[in-house]
């Protein structure tokens, strides 16, 4: 089955620097990349998704790039704000797989 | 708020015991999807119902059983309770029949901690 790995675990940042989340897949066949973000206390939220057929997309501070040759993705927060602290999860599925398997998550700080 | 409702908020109750988790998913949807989140384990899917119908399993024990009713709510059961089931049971849900593809909408969760 599909195995995701997402680095690092945990992430300290300066409010205003940026913050790379990486996650590797195995299963070739995954072509739907979406992240989500759990603040203390609640459920994890969509932020952003990407599908194989994109290499990029924006929304505002933040990105995600797909590379599919080397099975790896990555959430990218620019100017990040001390409201950006949370837990990220990435997640990868394919139609065959049927369900979406998550990374461990990456606690991330932003320091004011 | 994500439109999805879990019930109860916490959980507290011993070894061996049983429980039922509700989850109401979000209005139209028709997919319900089960996961526990242990501290260790990120977040491990356990189950997915569409439409009343199982649709994918993950990695549920066999003491794990949920259901999915004619009004789309769910319940998961979890029967002879050991410690480690204590963890965080995240409830979502989708519009379709999703296989991974579609967005997920998590409700708040319920805290079970098994004495």
């Amino acid at each position: 089955g599909e195995n995701v790995e997402q680095h690092p675990s945990t992430l300290s940042v300066q409010e205003g620097d940026s913050a790379v989340i990486k996650c590797t897949y195995s299963d070739s066949a995954s072509n739907y990349f979406p992240w989500y973000k759990q603040e203390l206390g609640k459920g994890p939220q969509l932020i952003i998704d990407i599908r194989s057929n994109v290499g990029e997309k924006k929304d505002q501070r933040i990105a995600v790039t797909l590379n599919k040759t080397a099975k790896h993705f990555s959430l990218h927060i620019t100017e990040t704000q001390p409201e950006d602290s949370a837990v990220y999860f990435c997640a990868a599925s394919s139609a065959n797989a049927g369900k979406s398997t998550f990374g461990d998550g990456t606690t991330l700080t932003v320091k004011p | 708020d994500s439109g999805v409702t879990q019930t109860p908020k916490h959980l507290i109750t011993a070894t061996g015991q049983r429980v039922t988790l509700r989850c109401s998913p979000r209005s139209g949807d028709l997919s319900v999807y089960w996961y526990q989140q242990s501290l260790d384990q990120g977040l491990q899917f356990l189950i997915q119902y569409y439409n009343g119908e199982e649709r994918a399993k993950g990695n549920i024990l066999e003491r794990f059983s949920a259901q999915q009713f004619p009004d789309l709510h769910s319940e998961l059961n979890l029967s002879s309770l050991e410690l480690g089931d204590s963890a965080l049971y995240f409830c979502a849900s989708s519009p379709h029949a999703g296989a991974g593809q579609e967005t997920q909408y998590f409700g708040p969760g319920t805290r079970l901690l098994v004495l």
